[in-house]
């Protein structure tokens, strides 16, 4: 089956502690997003990137990292920098940036 | 910049009753808009979409229709389900700016038996 899967669903930290989510998808998909939701607001994109070995900044980059060194791949981590990093975490995937988006089940970080 | 206004939720219904959930939106040029819906504990799922003025999207029963001189985008469903229950997000994309996603804040729907 074609999708994109995050892992794990739920994942927790301590304060000061880096952590990296994961995001793969085998739809064949050039673009790539990561977006923070939090209780009550919509989605706020992180990080995107149209191709591989390349991302770019979204709304609300800072203390977040992104690498993008394959295609079906696009991890985020959540840095100590990242002041209030609890948050349900989304990736999701289009054919190209202009394409519709498909999300991923999403991941939950707490951070103790 | 743009933005996208929801009401806000929960918004509970007994089944079978009528669904109206507001959304409105401030973008220059022409947008393309659509509904997302989220289920307890997953991802979104694109609802329907609408990609230019007077465009009615619809699916699963649900439809909203692309109101450029209201600059709105609601979404209505004639008898709603148990199994509607979930998060409802308005969204618009420019189609000049690449493929970035203004969301709105998510309208909770609880539909009771």
């Amino acid at each position: 089956d074609g999708g994109i899967t995050q892992s794990p669903k739920y994942l927790f930290r301590k304060e000061g502690q880096n952590v990296t989510l994961s995001c793969e998808q085998n739809l064949n998909h050039d673009a790539m997003y990561w977006y923070r939701q939090d209780p009550g607001q919509g989605l706020r994109l992180i990080y995107y990137s149209q191709i591989v070995n390349d991302f770019q900044k979204g709304d609300i980059a800072e203390g977040y990292s992104v690498s993008r060194e394959k295609k079906e791949s696009f991890p985020l981590t959540v840095t100590s920098a990242q002041k209030n990093p609890t948050a349900f975490y989304l990736c999701a995937s289009s054919h190209r940036v202009q394409d519709e988006q498909f999300f991923g089940p999403g991941t939950r970080l707490t951070v103790l | 910049g743009d933005s996208v206004t929801q009401m806000e939720g929960p918004v509970t219904l007994s089944e079978e009753a009528f669904l109206t959930i507001n959304c409105t939106y401030t973008a220059t040029g022409y947008p393309s808009l659509f509904w997302y819906v989220q289920y307890p504990g997953e991802g979104l799922q694109l609802l329907l979409k609408a990609t230019k003025a007077d465009d009615k999207g619809s699916n699963k029963g649900f439809e909203a229709t692309y109101r450029k001189e209201t600059t709105s985008f609601h979404l209505e469903k004639g008898s709603v389900q148990v199994s509607d229950s979930a998060v409802y997000f308005c969204a618009l994309k420019r189609n000049n700016a690449g493929n970035m996603l203004t969301f709105g804040g998510g309208t909770r729907l609880m539909v009771k038996p």
